[in-house]
């Protein structure tokens, strides 16, 4: 079945990258996304990247895309300690057509000072 | 523009009881969600609705869970009678229907069954 792997935490300093990763299984997906979610509060979207697109930049936000490898990152430029948070993948399952989204287990993202 | 708007954010209740929860998407969104999201989990679509059509509940454990959107724009979901194990958060989240499904969520709600 569909499914989406990311590793479950990550540790950075404040001024450095922070890179997340995931896998996804489903090739016909035509959309990735990034959301982050901080305590207490729901999901909010950071970012989605067409299929059909390698790259993509929104400010301090790169996601990197390897179709052939089902592999999505999301690079935050400069992490603040704001940036701390627990950053979900997903995909657009259900054979790529419809929003149904299929979530990884998240990733939590601590930014040192 | 006003964002997700779910209510109550928390909830208490005893096992066997009934519970409601209620979301008002984002205006012009004809498309709505409902996810369950578990401890440390991401979140687990429920219900997806087309204007007021659920067009997919495969998820929704039908045995009691249930679930409206009465006009095509606020929608509310039942559970009764509550398990412990349905303590989690209740999330919703609305888009317009087509690409690239933008979905915006509300903030939960946080059902605890004792």
């Amino acid at each position: 079945g569909e499914d989406v792997e990311q590793s479950l935490f990550l540790s950075v300093r404040e001024g450095d990258s922070s890179v997340i990763n995931c896998t996804y299984t489903d090739s016909s997906s035509t959309y990735l996304y990034w959301y982050k979610q901080e305590p207490g509060a729901g999901l909010q979207l950071l970012t989605y990247i067409f299929s059909n697109m390698d790259m993509k930049q929104d400010q301090r936000l790169t996601v990197l895309l390897n179709k052939k490898d089902k592999h999505l990152s999301l690079r935050i430029a400069d992490t603040q300690t704001g940036d701390s948070a627990i950053y979900f993948c997903a995909e657009n399952g259900d054979g790529g057509s419809q929003g149904n989204l299929i979530f990884g287990k998240g990733t939590k993202l601590s930014v040192k000072p | 523009e006003a964002g997700v708007v779910q209510s109550p954010r928390y909830k208490i209740i005893e096992k066997k009881q009934p519970v409601a929860f209620w979301c008002n998407p984002i205006s012009g969104h004809n498309t709505l969600y409902w996810y369950l999201q578990n401890l440390g989990q991401g979140p687990e679509l429920l219900i997806r609705y087309e204007n007021e059509e659920a067009v997919d509940d495969s998820q929704l454990p039908k045995d009691r869970f249930s679930a409206e959107r009465l006009k095509g724009v606020d929608s509310t979901l039942k559970i009764q009678p509550a398990e412990l194990g349905d303590s989690a958060v209740y999330l919703c989240a609305s888009s317009l229907r087509d690409g690239p499904y933008e979905q915006y969520f509300g903030p939960g709600t946080r059902l605890t069954v004792t």
